[in-house]
């Protein structure tokens, strides 16, 4: 464990289902990110929060949308997503946003 | 935006060897760091390293910023650094101002 969990590991989900992305870390940071990853591509920078404010929201489709309730907690809400978003989706955290990350262990989502 | 360029794309080893990886990037950062991700997805971070030489183990990674490079050694390698090795940089504060991701060296070291 690095100290970011995420959960679940695996998800499977229907395109009209709604399901969320859970993400927390226990190294005291400040700063929380989501990341995708798909198969052949770079890892792409998707929603960034500092102290809990949305910093960075990198033209992300509508269908994703995160949420910060404290510094520990990171969520990403999916609703209504397409095959195209079946990809890793990765949470990290750093101290400040100038800092070194640390990843979560990612979750595989397939959508169907 | 800034680029990212890894060098290679894929190498295999055979156990015992040593090698150089090397990640090029056309922006000045203040922020460099190297990650191994395993089969099983999970990215480690590395190295924090804008700049300098650092070491931990059998690994060790180098920084010349003002040259725009930064180049990872592995020693002595073990069929367990199998996995993509990832650059990322940013100018925090600057143009830059996210983590930006190279495309990765796909490494699998054989016993």
């Amino acid at each position: 464990e690095t100290g970011v969990t995420q959960t679940p590991r695996h998800l499977v989900m229907g395109m009209t289902n709604k399901k969320s992305l859970k993400c927390e870390q226990h190294l005291g940071h400040n700063a929380m990110y989501w990341y995708k990853q798909s198969a052949k591509k770079p890892l792409e920078l998707m929603f960034v929060y500092s102290l809990e404010e949305r910093v960075e929201n990198n033209s992300v489709p509508s269908r994703f949308s995160p949420e910060c309730p404290n510094s520990s907690h990171l969520f990403l809400h999916l609703h209504t997503l397409q095959p195209e978003d079946s990809a890793l989706y990765l949470c990290a955290s750093s101290q400040s946003q100038g800092g070194g990350y640390t990843f979560g262990s990612g979750t595989r989502l397939t959508v169907v | 935006g800034i680029q990212v360029e890894q060098s290679p794309p894929d190498l295999i080893l055979q156990e015992g060897a040593n090698s150089t990886l090397r990640c090029n990037f056309s922006d000045s950062v203040n922020n460099l760091q190297w990650f191994h991700q395993n089969p099983w997805g999970q990215l480690i971070n590395l190295f924090y390293i804008p700049s300098g030489t650092k070491q931990n183990g059998r690994l060790s990674a180098t920084t010349v910023a003002t040259e725009r490079y930064s180049l990872l050694y592995i020693s002595s390698s073990q069929t367990t650094d199998s996995g993509v090795y990832f650059c990322a940089v940013m100018n925090y504060g600057g143009a830059t101002n996210k983590l930006i991701f190279g495309t990765g060296t796909l490494l699998a070291v054989q016993p």
